[in-house]
């Protein structure tokens, strides 16, 4: 079946350093990619998406390619904000199951100012 | 417009009661779904609406879980003898067709079975 891993927090960075949140999947097919992004208090919101192999997704200052060859999704930023705090969630969808998402475990992110 | 809404926000319980959590989705959006965010399971998929059917239940733990979807709109999961392992936050989340259009979240119903 389809998985999802991504690296473990919690991860603390200082106000404008480089995050790198780690991603790797298991398919059966060619799924579409996902960052889902979840701050204090709040729901689930879509931070940036890839449809297919190479695409880069992008948003905010938050960027992620879709590597096929890697199976991985890795989601970086430059200069992070501490209201980059949250919780990230890498996932993955194919249109054959639905399009029901399979999430990985979430990574905690803190930015200290 | 108005998103995903869920009720209750909070919703505890005593252990072996029934419990009905309530999704209201984006109007136009044929798809809905049900998912679980618990500390053990992360989250986790439960059930899938295309219109009033349900294609997949396969993410529902028991027997003890169904769901209902009515007007291809409100859908109602409905958790039967509820357990102390059922506490969880129960998200819905709605798009406008199984395509690879986004899934809008709704906030969440925080279940707590004592």
């Amino acid at each position: 079946g389809n998985s999802v891993t991504q690296m473990e927090g919690p991860v603390t960075l200082s106000e404008e350093a480089f995050l790198t949140i780690n991603c790797t999947y298991t398919a059966t097919g060619y799924p579409s990619l996902f960052w889902y992004v979840q701050y204090p208090g709040e729901g689930l919101q879509l931070l940036l998406k890839a449809t297919k192999a190479d695409d880069k997704g992008s948003n905010k200052g938050f960027e992620a390619t879709y590597r096929k060859e890697t199976t991985s999704f890795h989601l970086e930023k430059g200069s992070v904000q501490v209201s980059d705090s949250a919780v990230y969630f890498c996932a993955l969808s194919e249109g054959a199951a639905g399009n029901k998402l399979t999430f990985g475990g979430g990574t905690r992110v803190l930015v200290k100012p | 417009g108005a998103g995903v809404s869920q009720s209750p926000s909070n919703k505890v319980t005593e252990k072996g009661k029934d419990v009905e959590l309530r999704c209201d989705p984006i109007s136009g959006h044929t798809a809905l779904y049900w998912y679980r965010q618990s500390l053990g399971q992360g989250l986790e998929f439960l059930i899938y609406f295309q219109g009033n059917s349900a294609p997949d239940k396969s993410g529902l733990p028991s027997d003890r879980f169904s769901a209902e979807r009515t007007g291809g709109s409100v859908s109602t999961l409905t958790i039967q003898r509820t357990q102390q392992e059922d506490s969880a936050v129960y998200l819905c989340a709605s798009s406008f067709r199984d395509g690879s259009n986004e899934q809008f979240f709704g906030p969440g119903t925080r279940l707590t079975v004592l």
